[in-house]
């Protein structure tokens, strides 16, 4: 069975910090990965998308993939108040379905 | 524009009850999902539908029926509810692989 691992959380880091989020998956032939993030009592929104082994950048957003490793992280510089939610990371199977993980609680401290 | 709306927001419902949860989406996507996501346990794909008058199951699709109504609407029967399938149920639109918009979710009770 493919299979998306998440640490549940939560993390807590002060205002300012870096924050490092991780997800294992099982399926070797994954090509694409999500970061999608949800807030409290909402529904999920994609934030980052990465193909290729290495960081991809997107403001104060790096996603990070591993694919010998089967290994995705996402870190958030800065981070803030705002960005205290669940991380849920999304693995594509070869059916081109998305398989989630069941999330990383981040709690931002002010 | 709208997104994916879904109707209704919160149900209860009594164990051996029917009901019918309602999906739209306004952005043209072709790709229409539906998913419930309980406590621990993330999200997971209930039917999903790549194109209008297809459908095809998912994870966990025992207890439920799903109608792509046309291009638009999505819904998801429950026709024997029971409290296993308390929940909040998500749909999601999609036209590029991997990048789905979500509803605001319904939030089901069966007692």
């Amino acid at each position: 069975q493919k299979e998306v691992e998440q640490n549940s959380g939560p993390l807590s880091v002060p205002e300012g910090a870096i924050a490092s989020l991780n997800c294992t998956y099982s399926d070797r032939v994954s090509q694409s990965f999500f970061w999608y993030r949800q807030y409290s009592g909402k529904s999920p929104e994609l934030i980052m998308s990465i193909y290729s082994n290495g960081d991809k950048e997107d403001g104060r957003f790096t996603a990070q993939l591993n694919k010998a490793s089967q290994y995705v992280s996402l870190l958030i510089r800065d981070s803030q108040p705002s960005d205290s939610a669940t991380y849920l990371c999304a693995v594509l199977d070869s059916s081109y379905k998305l398989i989630f993980g069941s999330g990383t609680r981040l709690l931002v401290r002010p | 524009n709208a997104g994916v709306t879904q109707t209704p927001k919160f149900q209860v419902l009594k164990t051996g009850q029917s009901m019918t949860l309602q999906c739209a989406q306004d952005m043209n996507h072709n790709s229409m999902y539906w998913y419930r996501q309980d406590p621990g346990m993330g999200l997971r794909l209930i039917y999903y539908s790549a194109s209008e008058g297809t459908t095809d199951k998912g994870e966990v699709p025992n207890g439920y029926n799903v109608s792509r109504l046309n291009k638009r609407e999505f819904s998801l029967r429950l026709e024997s509810a029971a409290p296993s399938q308390t929940s909040v149920y998500f749909c999601a639109s999609s036209e590029m692989v991997g990048t789905q918009y979500f509803g605001p979710g319904t939030r089901l009770l069966v007692l």
